[in-house]
């Protein structure tokens, strides 16, 4: 699976759209963008996930770039349970499936 | 629609003694089950995962073990726990086909004292 590269900490004010930006220089045409949040003393909770199109549900947007080295989570009107940790993750599809974490972005909502 | 359960919440368990944790999905079969575990301040860490009954790939070696003796049950195991076993135990389960999408349970936080 591809390596992501994500900054460490985040804050935006409530109401806001946050953006968390992914770095994903090394896809590869098969592999897909996860993203997964981790309220803390929770478990991780899935968000969204995409190929190449942008998609958007009722959680977030997800913005992929056309060469797709990079994406954007967007949480369009962030509120204070949106304070997480949010990964962003490559993968290809596998009948193991077996999903790396790394270490994410800590998004702090301010009041 | 699909449920994931994990027991107990908490559990504060001396060295050396055994563990048992465990996880049922309700709503699903023949799914993909995973045990990843926490440290405090730290990223997700695969144990095992299991493709299907009796089927267990182990990531780590460690002192622990796992076992799928029915099809939405995955049972996490230690003979004799460490202090660095300590950390918040997470279940998951997916859907085989071509769906990637992994679904977490409430996790369990061990303390080993």
């Amino acid at each position: 699976d591809a390596k992501t590269t994500q900054p460490p900490s985040m804050d935006c004010a409530e109401g806001r759209a946050a953006n968390l930006p992914c770095n994903h220089s090394t896809i590869s045409g098969n592999e897909y963008v996860y993203w997964y949040r981790q309220i803390h003393s929770q478990g991780p909770q899935y968000i969204i996930h995409g190929l190449k199109n942008n998609e958007t549900n009722e959680m977030a947007s997800l913005i992929i770039t056309e060469d797709r080295k990079s994406s954007t989570l967007i949480l369009p009107h962030a509120t204070l349970r949106d304070t997480a940790v949010y990964y962003c993750i490559v993968r290809q599809y596998s009948s193991a499936s077996k999903i790396i974490f790394g270490s994410g972005t800590r998004l702090s909502i301010r009041p | 629609s699909q449920t994931i359960h994990q027991w107990p919440a908490t559990l504060v368990q001396p060295v050396g003694s055994p563990l048992s944790l465990e996880c049922t999905v309700e709503g699903t079969s023949n799914p993909n089950l995973y045990w990843y575990r926490q440290a405090a301040g730290r990223g997700l860490q695969l144990l095992f995962y299991s493709v299907g009954i009796g089927q267990i790939s182990s990531e780590v070696p460690q002192n622990l073990s796992a076992s799928r003796p029915q099809d939405r049950q995955f049972i996490l195991s230690s003979k004799k726990l460490l202090l660095s076993d300590s950390g918040f135990y997470l279940c998951a389960w997916r859907e085989k086909g071509n769906t990637d999408t992994q679904y977490f349970g409430p996790g369990t936080r061990l303390t080993v004292l």
